[in-house]
């Protein structure tokens, strides 16, 4: 079946840094993947749209000049988020969407534990 | 505002006992519907979806809800938990095929031995 891959499962960054997560979709073309943030003991917050080819649709109070979004081929979409700040420690998950017969289907890596010291 | 609601934070069941999890939604249409499972430091699994026909979905891991149009609501069963169904479950919908989601905050499934 298809499947996402998101690297790295866990990073650890100084504040001030840059840190960049790939999310990769292993045997399909997805031309629309999304990311989502996960805050401890709180659901899913979409963070942005991202299209192959085309910039990403941030969701409103996203930084978009933060949190970078490229989609430059049909199975990689990555996040960097820039100067990073302990208040980004976060779980980040992404997810690809692919189309079929009877509806579209949404895969989801397996996120990326991010913490900023 | 549109919405998802999963009115419990967590849930306690004995191994072997029946579960149900709940999720209201608010929308003016029916809106294509899922739940989600996610283990302790795993990301998402889903278990089942409903798009239309039988409200009565068939799911992984012998998981099945049931849409209620009357009631806005899809809920979450299984008829004999197991220890290896402790995680946590997401109720999420979407309103059109783009599928940006909308997730409800979650139930926390603790089983008891």
């Amino acid at each position: 079946g298809a499947v996402v891959s998101q690297h790295p499962s866990r990073v650890i960054c100084k504040s001030g840094t840059s840190v960049k997560i790939e999310c990769r979709s292993l045997d399909f073309q997805a031309t629309t993947m999304f990311w989502y943030r996960q805050f401890p003991k709180q659901s899913l917050m979409l963070m942005a749209t991202s299209n192959e080819g085309s910039k990403a649709t941030y969701e409103q109070g996203v930084e978009k000049d933060k949190f970078l979004i490229n989609h430059a081929s049909l199975t990689l979409s990555t996040l960097t988020v820039t100067s990073a700040h302990p208040e980004d420690s976060s779980f980040y998950i992404c997810s690809a969407r692919v189309p079929g017969a009877s509806g579209n289907t949404i895969y989801f890596g397996e996120g990326s534990w991010l913490t900023v010291v | 505002a549109q919405s998802v609601t999963q009115p419990d934070i967590h849930i306690t069941v004995s191994e072997g006992a029946s579960l149900e999890l709940r999720c209201n939604y608010s929308y003016g249409a029916t809106p294509y519907l899922f739940w989600y499972v996610q283990s302790p430091g795993q990301g998402l699994q889903l278990l089942l979806k409903y798009f239309s026909g039988d409200t009565l979905v068939q799911g992984i891991k012998g998981f099945e809800a049931e849409f209620k149009r009357s009631q806005s609501s899809f809920n979450l069963r299984k008829p004999s938990v197991h220890w290896s169904d402790a995680a946590e479950y997401f109720c999420a919908v979407s309103l059109d095929s783009n599928y940006q989601l909308i997730w409800g905050a979650g139930t926390k499934l603790i089983i008891k031995p």
